[in-house]
């Protein structure tokens, strides 16, 4: 089973900072990771598959990048609906996984 | 427009059952692999099961296997999940999701649209 880990477990910031979060895989995981949001009662959004690839819809101040067993998210100025949870998730190998989140609140 | 709706969660003994139903609607449901992720309170996000379009091709978590069945009817538009012997650890929001961007007959475990889930709580 391939876990996946986040860091920072939560980041401080305001609006219009920049967040990057990471991930990693281990064991190695290809390029089929992909990113969700959520927040507080909402279901989980689809930002980013395979990567680098925005979703329908995402506006282009999230961005994927990574590759083999370090990934990034990065909002370039985040925007006040831009605080939740942030999970990467990926679909390599079987079961399919989630790393633990990584949490984007108000400095 | 695409929708979800989950029903059916609620609180039940441990080592009971229970049938989740998801209602889809806004996009060709036949043509879609589906899936259910869940949420146990405070905890992250876990893939439970996985079903093709057809229904011919089932995936489990570990977890589940055994005692959890996903199965769909396209006359219907409905996917279901089917829980039996259940744990408290079973205990979560369960979310039904459709798999994609856009129709995706087979499972790739990626899921482009979400319900906004229905709880299942086991405790006695």
């Amino acid at each position: 089973e391939i876990v996946l880990t986040q860091s920072p477990a939560t980041l401080s910031l305001s609006p219009g900072d920049r967040a990057t979060l990471s991930c990693r895989g281990s064991p190695r995981v290809s390029n089929y990771l992909a990113w969700y949001q959520k927040r507080p009662g909402q279901a989980p959004r689809l930002l980013i598959y395979d990567t680098s690839n925005r979703a329908t819809g995402v506006p282009d101040r999230f961005s994927g990048s990574g590759s083999g067993t370090y990934f990034t998210l990065t909002i370039s100025s985040l925007e006040p609906e831009d605080f939740a949870v942030y999970y990467c998730q990926q679909r390599s190998s079987w079961p399919f996984t989630f790393g633990p989140g990584t949490k984007v609140d108000l400095k | 427009e695409v929708r979800l709706v989950e029903s059916g969660g609620d609180l039940v003994q441990p080592g009971g059952s229970l049938r989740l139903s998801c209602a889809a609607s806004g996009f060709i449901f036949r043509s879609s692999a589906m899936a259910w992720v869940r949420q146990a309170p405070g905890k992250g996000l876990e893939w439970v099961s996985s079903i093709s379009s057809s229904g011919d091709i089932r995936y489990y978590a570990d977890s589940v296997k055994g005692r959890f069945t996903i199965s769909r009817d396209s006359s219907k538009n409905t996917l279901y999940l089917q829980m039996t012997s259940l744990r408290a650890e079973d205990t979560a929001l369960y979310y039904c999701a459709k798999e994609g961007p856009g129709l995706v007959a087979t499972v790739l475990g990626l899921w482009d649209y979400w319900g906004q889930g229905t709880l299942v709580t086991v405790s006695s």
